[in-house]
């Protein structure tokens, strides 16, 4: 059975630093791997989609990799914001016709 | 806005009584996933569809749980005889695939309702 785990559970970093959440599942055979963003009490927010066959994915600050044979992905967040601040979540889709299975998620504050 | 929208935002309701909230996807999506997530961890596969036909769903749906998408549009979930531990909020999300499946699935998630069983 595919589990996600998301470590730190929560970070607090001053504004304008570099950061890295990180994600690791426990089956290297997946399909692909996604980045969400969720605000308190609201929705999910897909930020990066890497399909099994890529290594990264970059949009804007933001870029996510993979290493499947080590079963890890990192987040790296570019320059912080105060706006960054959220709850990142990491899904693993273990096959085309599965569902997403996620972690706990990342807390990230921002502090200006 | 051409979004996930879910309906009701909030609900709170007694114990034993029944909930039904409503699911609208993206137009031209043809999948279309349940997940519940309670505070502090993340959200719980619950059940999917592929048009209408629903094609699987997770051991944690007991028999109070029952989730329809008639013709394959909107989908409905409803609990029966609530209980305080269904207190969670309860998320939305489709997404468009090719026959088969494919590994650019993205999917886009709603607001969520939030259910309050007291």
């Amino acid at each position: 059975k595919q589990e996600v785990t998301q470590i730190p559970a929560a970070l607090s970093v001053p504004e304008g630093e570099n950061l890295v959440l990180n994600c690791s599942f426990t089956d290297s055979a997946i399909y692909n791997l996604q980045w969400f963003r969720q605000d308190p009490g609201k929705g999910l927010t897909s930020l990066l989609l890497i399909q099994s066959s890529q290594r990264e994915q970059t949009s804007g600050r933001l870029n996510a990799s993979l290493d499947k044979s080590s079963g890890r992905s990192t987040l790296y967040i570019a320059a912080s914001q105060p706006g960054d601040s959220a709850t990142y979540l990491c899904a693993v889709r273990p096959s085309g016709n599965t569902p997403l299975v996620f972690g706990k998620g990342t807390r990230l504050s921002v502090i200006a | 806005d051409t979004g996930v929208s879910q309906d009701p935002r909030h609900k709170i309701t007694k114990r034993g009584q029944n909930v039904t909230f409503r699911c609208d996807p993206i137009s031209e999506h043809n999948r279309l996933y349940w997940y519940r997530q309670t505070l502090g961890q993340g959200p719980e596969f619950l059940t999917y569809f592929q048009n209408e036909a629903q094609l699987e769903k997770s051991r944690l749906l007991s028999d109070r749980f029952s989730a329809e998408r008639p013709k394959g549009s909107f989908s409905t979930l409803e609990i029966q005889r609530t209980e305080q531990g269904d207190s969670a909020m309860y998320l939305c999300a489709s997404s468009l695939v090719n026959f088969g499946g494919s590994t650019l699935e993205k999917l886009f998630f709603g607001s969520g309702t939030q259910l309050s069983v007291l």
